[in-house]
């Protein structure tokens, strides 16, 4: 079985500045993929990112990006120059090696930029 | 592009009725699935499908039924609703390419079950 875990409910950033948002995984498969989704307060699940188990660079996109620490088990997001539209609830989600393509989603951690 | 089109947007039912929720992609995706989020949680998975005919149940499948009979569609249907599934309900289809996966959501459905 798949588990993701989020432990931090939630967190503070100040306008412009960095910030991780931490997530481990535990699965049995040998090849999985790790995603992070956005949730604004609309409602919206708004993908983020994607990283590959055999990936050997840590993915990008734009101000998004994850450090995938595989011996860990960690796939921690890191938003750089944070903007008041960063506040939202985001969820890390992993899919094993199985044909279902379906996710396992952690609880998710809310994030509140201040300006 | 319409992407994943989910409708109702909000649903008000009573205790035993049943219903529908639709779920529409025109991006030719073979896989498709439904989620539930409770308040304060992530999504569970409540039935998949990898393609056309092809249905399976995911973590929460109890009351809920669904069927693909063609690629663009999967409905959910709630066969005697109850008030532990009052949720937000989310469909998703996705693919596979080039070594990356995406999965793309529709913009949910709010159930209340009274």
């Amino acid at each position: 079985a798949q588990k993701i875990t989020q432990t931090q409910p939630g967190m503070f950033v100040q306008e412009k500045e960095a910030v991780t948002l931490d997530c481990t995984y535990d699965t049995s498969d040998p090849s999985y993929g790790l995603f992070w989704y956005k949730q604004p307060s609309s409602g919206e699940m708004i993908f983020l990112i994607y990283q590959g188990s055999y990936d050997q660079q840590n993915a990008t996109e734009g101000r998004y990006s994850l450090n995938f620490q595989k011996a860990r088990k960690s796939a921690n997001l890191v938003i750089s120059a944070s903007q008041l539209g960063d506040s939202a609830m985001y969820f890390c989600a992993m899919k094993g090696d199985t044909g279902r393509r379906a996710l396992t989603f952690g609880s998710g951690t809310r994030l509140q930029v201040q300006p | 592009n319409a992407g994943v089109t989910q409708t109702p947007k909000f649903q008000v039912l009573k205790t035993g009725q049943s219903m529908t929720l639709q779920c529409a992609q025109d991006m030719n995706h073979e896989y498709m699935s439904w989620y539930r989020q409770d308040p304060g949680m992530g999504l569970r998975l409540i039935h998949y499908s990898v393609g056309a005919g092809i249905t399976d149940q995911g973590e929460v499948p109890n009351g809920y039924n669904v069927s693909r009979s063609t690629t663009e569609d999967f409905p959910l249907r709630l066969l005697s609703a109850a008030p532990s599934q009052t949720s937000v309900y989310f469909c998703a289809s996705s693919y596979h390419s080039g070594g990356t996966e995406k999965l793309f959501f529709g913009s949910g459905t709010q159930l209340s079950v009274l």
